[in-house]
This record gives structure tokens, sequence and C-alpha cells, in this order.
């Protein structure tokens, strides 16, 4: 299967630690990137090849990948990191791209 | 800089043909290891993986959505179209075009800001 499961949603405490994760099959073989998106908004890549940084993106953004599940971890949360997260990876051809349920963050 | 610009019908009726142009620059839609791809997201929704272009005019369609759609480019005009066949009210979305790379890992690093289209008689 090339489906990628994500919780509908999280909240953190400014400047707290919060870890969303991305769930499926494919992880097991396929590294995974994460996609921010506010409203109105396109997305933007803060993470990609499960843990590297695009350029601009803040050091406080960092992934992990274990077994069929990649994470995405935000150290220190600001208020401008509220959105929707959506990960992404190939599907089980290695040719197509599934993005993931997406997981709505509010930082409260 | 580059950018990419989406066009096209905010509006088609159901069972018509929708074609969406993404205009880029800042970039040659024929510099290897460069691809455009498009993304769609209906309301309120995820994001969904529609096909993609690279730099070797190769194309690639969501599996699910492979009979409909059609994807091509024009590079003396730095531009990629999107052709979706027999329109239906689901699917209904902002259709998002982004640039794309894929060496070690899948990126897609700069988009479009997405354009609404409404499939309603």
């Amino acid at each position: 299967s090339s489906e990628l499961t994500q919780g509908p949603a999280v909240s953190v405490a400014l400047g707290q630690t919060v870890t969303i994760t991305c769930q499926g099959d494919i992880l097991r073989t396929y590294s995974a990137s994460w996609y921010q998106q506010k409203p109105g908004q396109a997305p933007v890549a803060v993470l990609y090849g499960s843990n590297k940084r695009p350029s601009g993106i803040p050091g406080r953004f960092s992934g992990s990948s274990s077994g069929d599940t990649a994470s995405l971890t935000i150290t220190g949360a600001r208020a401008e990191d509220d959105g929707d997260y959506y990960c992404n990876s190939r599907d089980v051809t290695g040719l197509l791209y599934v993005f993931g349920t997406g997981t709505k963050v509010t930082v409260l | 800089q580059v950018t990419l610009r989406e066009s096209g019908p905010a509006v088609v009726k159901p069972t018509q043909s929708l074609t969406l142009t993404c205009s880029v620059s800042g970039f040659s839609l024929s510099s290897a290891g460069l691809s455009v791809a498009w993304i769609r997201q209906p309301p309120g929704g995820a994001l969904e993986w529609l096909a993609r272009i690279d730099w070797e005019d190769d194309k690639y369609y969501s599996s699910s959505l492979r009979t409909r759609l059609t994807v091509s480019r024009d590079t003396s005009k730095n531009q990629v179209v999107l052709t979706m066949s027999n329109m239906d009210p689901v699917d209904t979305a902002t259709y998002f075009c982004a640039r794309m790379t894929d060496f070690d890992w899948p990126l897609f690093d700069s988009w479009g800001q997405g354009t609404l289209v409404t499939v309603s008689s």
C-alpha cells in the first residue's frame, strides 16, 4: 500500500516541542518529505530526505524515521508554525508520489 | 528567482475537459533533474499528487487518474499544460503546479499560488 496516514490535529504551547507522525508501509523503503501550509497559501517544504532542511527553514524543524513511521519535530514552537503539515513520499512503484492525510498544528 | 503561475478557467461544467497552464520562470524545463508536477487540493481537504513531466519530457500520472490526465510542455513558452477529461463536481479543487527535483529524494521546492477550479453546471 502507498497510503500515508497522519493524525488529524495536535496542539502545542508556545515554546514547547511537538512531534507529528506519518505512517505507511512505503516509508520502510522511501524517505519522507514534509510541507507546511497556511490558509490560502501554497505549501512550503520544511524537510526532505527525512531530515534535511531546505534553505531558509529554521533549525527548530527536524525529522526522523523508524520502520513505517516518519516524524517531524518542532522544538521551541513559535506562533508562525501554526498551520497544516503534510508528509510526502514515493509510492510503491517508486515513480509516482503520495501525500499524507495532513495534520493541523495549533500553537497555543 | 523561480516562479510558477497557474492559469485556467475558474468554472467548468460536468463532463467537460479542464485545461490548466503553468507558466514558469527562473529555470528551464529542460534542465537536468528538474520536473514540473501538478497537485490538487479539494476545499478543506488534503493534497493529492496528479502528474509530473520531467526534463526529458517523460510523463508520469497518478494511478487513480491516469486515464483522464494528460501533461505536456512547450519549452519555447516555458509552459506546462495539464488536461483533465470528464470533469465531475468531486474534481472541484485548488490546482497547484510545483517545481520538483528527485535525485535521491523528491522535493517540491517551489509552488505556484494555485488556481481554484469549480465543477458545476
